[in-house]
Formats: C-alpha cells, structure tokens, sequence
C-alpha cells in the first residue's frame, strides 16, 4: 500500500513568520509529486507539479524542493500572510498509472 | 478559478439510495478523476476517464460506477449507499492523456450526507 504522510497535521503562525511542511512518500517508482493550496470552500488549487530530484520551484513567498531518492518535499512559505491560511495538500504519482495519492493535509492558520 | 464546476453543491441521502454527482471539466480536457475526501483524511481516488473510458480504479466497491460525456462533463453514481459513504466527492479534470505528471484542475466538490 502506498502511503503518503505529511507532517505536520496543523500549525498555526503569527504572519510574518516563514513556515515549512513535510511530505513523505515512497522513493520506488516515482514518478511526480505534486503541492496542492486548498482554501474552505474553494477548489484545491494547483501549486506544483515536480518531477526531478533536485527539483526547486518557486511561486511568489511559496517555494517547494524534491527529493526522491530520500522521498521527501518541503514546502516553504516565507513571511506567512493571513491570506496564506489553508490546508496545503501534497498527492504522489507512481510511473504505473495517472492517480494522486494524497496525504491527509497540513493545516495553516496564520494570525495577523 | 480552476474551470471545474461540480453540482450540486450539497446533498443529503438516506441509506440505500442512489445519488448522481456530477462534474463539468473545462473545455479540451479529455480525462477526469473521481475522489473521496472522509473527514480528517486526505482525498481517495474513486476512477479515472479517458475519453469516456474507464482508465484506472481505486479500491472501492462496483457500486461505485461512473460515465463521461463528449461534452466534457462527467457523473459518479453510487448505488445502495451506505453511512460511511458520507464524504466530499471532488473531481479533477486534465488535458493530458493519463494526467500523470500533469497538473489536475480540480472543482470545489460536492458533499454528500448518507443519513
């Protein structure tokens, strides 16, 4: 069974502060991992799709790194704003097919 | 704004009834998921479509069954559901064949109670 785990489940910042989240998964048969921005009641919105080890993509504060030799991402948000509170989702794709395997979600609440 | 608009919005089911989902994906995407977020768990994927094909299942049950139009909308219909199929059901839609390393524009979801 293919597990994706994220760490950690909740956390909750004063803005300004950089912040940064897990994702584990498996290392063998990578083939994509992607970050997902998911704010109540809207859409999950697509953040990044990285295939490469080595990868480091960047959008505004948010920035994400690969690992797949390791199985792991990291997702960095510098400066956290309020506007940034939401769940950030990460899901895995093996080279055997076209599913996301998620991860159950890391939780951002940032105050003002 | 992902394109993806899923209806209705919310639903409210007694157990052994059926229920249609469904989900219109932006124009020239040609595969869709189906998945299942339960409370406190990340999304679970139900199947997939290709050009109105089945293209790859989860681990849920045949009453599980779902259909995909020319017209880039898509329906999931559960039959004899039952208490735990209380969940959000989100679809995501690509234009690539298998929407394997490629972004996947989801809508906002329909959530479903099973009383």
């Amino acid at each position: 069974i293919l597990n994706v785990e994220q760490s950690p489940q909740s956390l909750h910042v004063q803005e300004g502060d950089s912040t940064n989240f897990t994702c584990s998964f498996p290392s063998s048969n990578f083939y994509a991992l992607h970050w997902y921005r998911w704010e109540t009641a809207k859409s999950p919105e697509a953040l990044f799709v990285m295939t490469l080890n080595g990868d480091e993509k960047k959008k505004g504060r948010i920035s994400a790194t690969l690992n797949t030799k390791e199985g792991y991402s990291y997702l960095y948000i510098k400066g956290s704003q309020p506007e940034d509170s939401a769940t950030y989702l990460c899901a895995f794709i093996t080279n055997q097919g076209g599913k996301l395997i998620f991860g159950q979600g890391t939780e951002l609440s940032v105050k003002p | 704004e992902t394109g993806v608009t899923q209806s209705p919005t919310h639903l409210i089911k007694t157990r052994g009834q059926q229920v249609t989902l469904r989900c219109s994906s932006q124009s020239g995407h040609n595969t869709v998921s189906w998945y299942q977020q339960a409370l406190g768990q990340g999304p679970q994927f139900i199947f997939q479509y290709y050009r109105e094909e089945e293209n790859g299942r989860g681990n849920f049950p045949p009453r599980f069954s779902g259909l995909q139009f020319p017209n880039y909308s898509s329906e999931l219909n559960v039959n004899a559901l039952e208490l735990d199929d209380s969940a959000l059901y989100l679809c995501a839609s690509s234009p690539v064949v298998q929407g394997a390393g490629e972004t996947q524009y989801f809508g906002p979801g329909t959530r479903l109670l099973v009383l």
